[in-house]
């Protein structure tokens, strides 16, 4: 069945710091894929996707490239703030449902 | 937009009783998601339902566990009797999207059996 991979955590990172978080997949057929971020407290929510291979997806200057050859959507951002501190999911959709399928989370903490 | 709207967010309850989370989703939307969220398993789908009728329970993880959504406006997922392994967080979450991938979260039940 489909499955995703995370790195494990927890990342600690200083502010300003450059950010990878790694996530592969392996599905059938040809997957969306998905960043979900959860900040404390709060329920996840919808932070980039890319739906075709090469497509980047970028939001509040993270970014995650569709990468088919590699099966991979790794996270990036150049300069992660205090505010950056949450848990990120990767996660993928396929089928005909279109259901997602979550990794298991990266805990990032940004010390000031 | 109040958000995906959960009670309780937090619940503690005594091994073998009955416990009943709520969710009422956002308005317009017409699939709701539950969610399980623990350490060992991660983020795990129990069920869901489109238009108020349950598409795929097959999350559920047994007879213990049964949901509802009587109308487009609240859902609420039921445990009897409870056992300290339920122990997780709860989320809810709905989606307007036929294709069910942007997915709006609750705040989420922590649950604790003793």
């Amino acid at each position: 069945g489909d499955s995703v991979t995370q790195m494990e955590g927890p990342v600690t990172l200083s502010e300003e710091a450059f950010l990878t978080i790694n996530c592969t997949y392996t599905a059938t057929g040809y997957p969306s894929l998905f960043w979900y971020v959860q900040y404390p407290g709060e329920g996840l929510q919808l932070l980039l996707k890319a739906t075709k291979a090469d497509d980047k997806g970028s939001n509040k200057g993270f970014e995650a490239t569709y990468r088919k050859e590699t099966t991979s959507f790794h996270l990036e951002k150049g300069s992660v703030q205090v505010s950056d501190s949450a848990v990120y999911f990767c996660a993928l959709s396929s089928g005909s449902a279109r259901q997602l399928t979550f990794g298991s989370g990266t805990q990032l903490t940004v010390l000031p | 937009d109040a958000g995906v709207i959960q009670s309780p967010r937090h619940e503690v309850t005594e091994m073998g009783q009955e416990v009943t989370l709520r969710c009422k989703p956002i308005s317009g939307h017409n699939s709701l998601f539950w969610y399980r969220q623990t350490m060992m398993r991660g983020l795990e789908l129990l069920i869901y339902f489109n238009n108020n009728v349950p598409i795929d329970d097959s999350g559920m993880p047994e007879d213990r566990f049964s949901a509802k959504m009587p109308n487009a406006s609240f859902s609420t997922l039921k445990i009897q009797p409870s056992e300290p392994r339920d122990s997780a967080v709860y989320f809810c979450a709905s989606s307007r999207e036929a294709t069910n991938e942007k997915l709006f979260f609750g705040s989420g039940t922590q649950l604790s059996v003793l």
